[in-house]
């Protein structure tokens, strides 16, 4: 029984270049969350995904993030021209979404640090 | 703007000891739930409490749950070195979790 993964699990990069995330959901789970957290503070929610179909985005999520989940499995963060800012882990998490079962299922994140 | 306060912010305290963290909001959750956090890892889920009034035990972690459903408690009884770490409170459901700044907890040998 595999948990949530993500990859890369620490991230350096300079400011101005794009870097991408990966996260495996739990494999039955057809809802996939991406959350923000920074020092101190609790995650935020970024945007989630029903299956393939992204549903919501909050207003944190700027221009210069994308998020996909092409087949309904996997699914992706981008986020171009990185600034200082963007500094953060960046927590992805997974749901059954079926009746009681919202309960979401974090993976380990992947620490992001802009220079 | 659902926002979930989650007090005190820190707390450190002697193996053995118990202490209560608190969670609250003045909005109304359909369930509220607690993760504990490990530095430079995930959260990772504890309990969802879903009735008011509910009451849920994990070993010598009990949560419940506001009778109005609007704020929550976790008491641990006889701490031990191994409790350590940031207890979350979450609210919200399908659309996403809305979270609490936490509780950092120490518990010292």
């Amino acid at each position: 029984d595999t948990g949530v993964s993500q990859n890369p699990r620490h991230k350096i990069t300079k400011r101005g270049q794009n870097v991408t995330f990966r996260c495996d959901p739990i494999s039955e789970h057809n809802r996939l969350y991406w959350y923000r957290q920074t020092l101190g503070q609790g995650p935020e929610f970024l945007t989630y995904f029903q299956n393939e179909a992204q549903l919501e985005k909050s207003r944190l999520l700027s221009d210069r993030f994308s998020a996909e989940r092409p087949k309904g499995s996997f699914s992706t963060l981008e986020i171009q021209r990185t600034e200082q800012g963007d500094s953060a882990m960046y927590l992805c998490a997974s749901s059954l979404g079926v009746g009681l079962s919202y309960e979401q299922y974090f993976g380990p994140g992947t620490r992001l640090t802009v220079t | 703007t659902q926002l979930l306060e989650q007090s005190p912010q820190f707390l450190s305290i002697q193996e053995g000891e118990n202490l209560t963290v608190y969670c609250n909001s003045s909005s109304v959750f359909s369930s509220l739930q607690w993760y504990r956090q490990e530095p430079g890892e995930g959260p990772v889920l504890l309990v969802t409490v879903v009735t008011g009034g509910e009451v849920k035990k994990l070993k010598r972690l009990t949560f419940q749950f506001g009778d109005a459903r609007k704020d929550s408690s976790l008491h641990i009884t006889a701490a031990q070195p191994g409790d350590t770490g940031l207890y979350l409170c979450a609210g919200g459901g399908a659309d996403g979790l809305t979270f609490g700044k936490g509780t950092h907890l120490i518990i010292q040998p």
